[in-house]
């Protein structure tokens, strides 16, 4: 176990819809990551949040937004949805020390969303 | 061009063989971070084998190493005594130290480990 836990699990949802996702992290760490995860792919990595803040975000619409609470837990927002965003949502937690490359990610079990 | 490759899309092997899962990566910063990740059916990404760039020598946790060949941008998995319980999927990611916020995974590859 990682630590890292991911609500809702499931989650169905109409097109056009909005919905939140929510990351608690592991003990200590202060560094969040959203990823997509598209049927039969890899993780693509959606954004990342720093201390509160957005550091770096990958080719997703802005209708993908999120948030990092003084807790460093963390929410995914997603407006307008659409079919492409059915997927397995991860959230992953890390503890930035010196921001170099070896910071390991440690991985919730994700929510997968479906969207009708 | 793909950051990261992983040529394999499933692979069998017999119980308590050894078995490599390839993994080549595309990159122009000297100073970057190879991992190796599991997910089962569950869903959840366990975290396995970290490679520096910089690193000497391969990465070992256990039944798990990294043959990191650095001039052939290539870093693959090496399973040893392999169980049931390693059938999974498995990938190949990669950070960058001018890009530290991204994370860059490969398409997996399917391990089935045969009894």
């Amino acid at each position: 176990e990682t630590g890292v836990t991911q609500s809702p699990t499931h989650l169905i949802k109409t097109r056009g819809q909005q919905v939140t996702l929510r990351c608690s992290s592991q003990s200590g760490h202060n560094t969040v990551s959203w990823y997509q995860q598209a049927l039969g792919q890899g993780p693509q990595f959606i954004f990342q949040y720093y201390r509160e803040e957005e550091n770096g975000r990958g080719n997703f619409p802005p209708r993908f937004s999120g948030l990092q609470f003084p807790n460093y837990s963390s929410e995914l927002n997603v407006n307008a949805l659409e079919l492409d965003d059915s997927a397995l949502y991860l959230c992953a937690s890390s503890l930035r020390l010196a921001g170099g490359p070896g910071d390991i990610q440690y991985f919730g079990a994700g929510t997968r969303l479906s969207v009708l | 061009a793909q950051k990261i490759t992983q040529t394999q899309p499933g692979m069998f092997v017999q119980e308590k063989e050894a078995v490599t899962l390839d993994c080549t990566y595309d990159t122009s910063d000297p100073s970057y971070g190879l991992f190796w990740y599991k997910q089962p059916s569950s869903g959840e990404m366990i975290f396995l084998i970290y490679q520096g760039s910089y690193d000497q020598q391969n990465a070992t946790e256990g039944r798990y190493s990294l043959n990191f060949q650095k001039a052939r941008k290539s870093a693959n998995l090496v399973i040893s005594a392999s169980q049931l319980g390693d059938s999974a999927m498995y990938f190949c990611a990669m950070r960058e130290a001018n890009n530290f916020n991204k994370f860059y995974f490969g398409s997996g590859t399917k391990l089935n480990v045969k009894p």
